[in-house]
């Protein structure tokens, strides 16, 4: 079944400890990107990737870090957590290496910092 | 600077109304994508339909169709007959190279 994963899918951590959470497709997409989703808000783009080692800041970037050493994976590494960044968080691909095809999501990734 | 605005935060209508969700986008690029995305209150983000700049013909799929004007920036969204079943948050989105932008998002709430 072709299908973006996320794990964990729940997450509770505490301010400073560092944390992945890890994206894979089996569809050979070129695309992968991070969102947050925070009420009131909508999606936010935060990392997204063009193809293997090729990355870029979305529009909040700030405190995340990714890597795309393999097509499948996209992880985001939050090195240092905060509470702000509390949120939910979804993964997704697309066909091809820019962002003109639809998004395939990923089920999210409802993470709490205190 | 690239924006989607969904000014309808939150809209209620009883079931077999029709109801339409605006969606007004700003780009200075003559090439773009549009997307809507449907979020059920199961949480999943599932696509719904994407237009290209160039093709302006409106587009029906069963109940839905989708309405998109350049000349006003916006690409609308309706669903003729509601069911129950559409309630959910709806998303626009704007793609503009490599980037993503996503509106606020309008959640909709049909009535039994």
């Amino acid at each position: 079944e072709a299908q973006v994963t996320q794990n964990p899918r729940y997450l509770i951590t505490v301010t400073g400890k560092k944390l992945t959470v890890t994206c894979s497709q089996n569809m050979n997409h070129e695309y992968m990107s991070w969102y947050r989703q925070d009420p009131g808000l909508g999606l936010r783009q935060i990392y997204y990737s063009m193809n293997v080692e090729v990355t870029d800041k979305g529009d909040v970037p700030e405190g995340y870090k990714v890597s795309r050493k393999e097509k499948r994976n996209f992880p985001l590494i939050l090195e240092s957590p905060s509470p702000n960044q509390t949120s939910l968080y979804f993964c997704a691909s697309s066909l091809r290496s820019d962002s003109s095809y639809e998004q395939y999501f990923g089920p999210g990734t409802r993470l709490t910092v205190t | 600077a690239q924006k989607v605005t969904q000014a309808q935060t939150e809209i209620s209508v009883v079931e077999k109304e029709d109801v339409t969700l605006d969606c007004v986008y700003e780009t200075r690029d003559t090439t773009y994508y549009l997307f809507w995305y449907k979020q059920p209150p199961s949480g999943e983000l599932v696509f719904l339909i994407r237009r290209n700049s160039f093709d302006e013909q409106n587009e029906i799929s069963g109940r839905y169709s989708w309405n998109f004007q350049k000349s006003t920036s916006s690409f609308n969204f309706t669903i003729t007959a509601s069911q129950v079943v559409d309630s959910a948050v709806y998303f626009c989105a704007l793609s503009e190279g490599d980037k993503i932008i996503f509106g606020k998002g309008t959640r909709l709430h049909i009535l039994p």
